[in-house]
């Protein structure tokens, strides 16, 4: 089963807002990270956050973590046309062994020019 | 650009062939992955080496057999796939362990006719 489930599962948005992608996750993890796919690409990882951390920033990026509710926000701001890809959450489950990530369904964002 | 690189980019075989799936990383890494993507899905683990050794197979079918020859090399080697494992196959790498970044090559397209 999916460890990780994120919504919406897609959003559109105009050149200049801010996009919101959440990540919900079942179990005790390590630490989440979050990736980007362009279509028919391969993943780009774009941050990582340790399950003792709360927020951590990465240029236009903004993703938090709270481990209470477990889930996590990923906030790309001030969107651009180039920002348009499906965006994965990935946990890194602390039953799991090491290095087994379990990603989420992913959310297909669209920003349109 | 990711420093994982994988071979070739598309590959057409037929479900009696024999063909493989090749992965290169030269980043001191000494853990190393396979994953598989369907279409519209998130990637699912197959295998994960550490130390040149199997240390995950998520049950992976025997007609998928990985090989790790070296710490900087990841093969998949492929016989008498189905129609059904056509999907975009990535390979990772990371710092062995836990908790470290997982870094993905741009994926190998297997067609099975």
């Amino acid at each position: 089963s999916q460890q990780g489930e994120e919504d919406p599962q897609a959003l559109s948005i105009q050149e200049g807002e801010n996009a919101t992608m959440n990540c919900s996750y079942k179990t005790s993890i390590n630490n989440l990270q979050w990736y980007r796919q362009n279509s028919g690409r391969g993943l780009v990882h774009l941050i990582l956050i340790r399950s003792n951390e709360r927020e951590k920033h990465s240029g236009r990026l903004r993703v938090t973590l709270d481990t209470s509710k477990k889930s996590s926000s990923l906030l790309i701001t001030a969107s651009r046309a180039a920002d348009t890809a499906s965006y994965f959450c990935a946990t890194d489950a602390s039953k799991n062994q090491g290095g087994k990530l379990i990603f989420g369904q992913g959310t297909e964002l669209s920003v349109k020019p | 650009d990711t420093e994982v690189t994988q071979t070739p980019k598309h590959l057409v075989m037929g479900m009696t062939n024999k063909k493989s799936l090749k992965c290169e990383q030269h980043m001191g890494h000494r853990a190393m992955y396979w994953y598989k993507q369907k279409a519209k899905k998130p990637p699912e683990l197959m295998f994960v080496y550490s130390y040149e050794k199997l240390s995950i197979n998520e049950s992976v079918p025997s007609r998928f057999s990985p090989e790790c020859p070296n710490s900087s090399l990841l093969n998949l080697h492929l016989h008498a796939l189905q129609p059904e494992d056509s999907a975009l196959y990535l390979c990772a790498s990371s710092r062995a362990g836990r908790g470290n970044t997982i870094y993905f090559g741009e994926g190998s397209w297997l067609t099975v006719v």
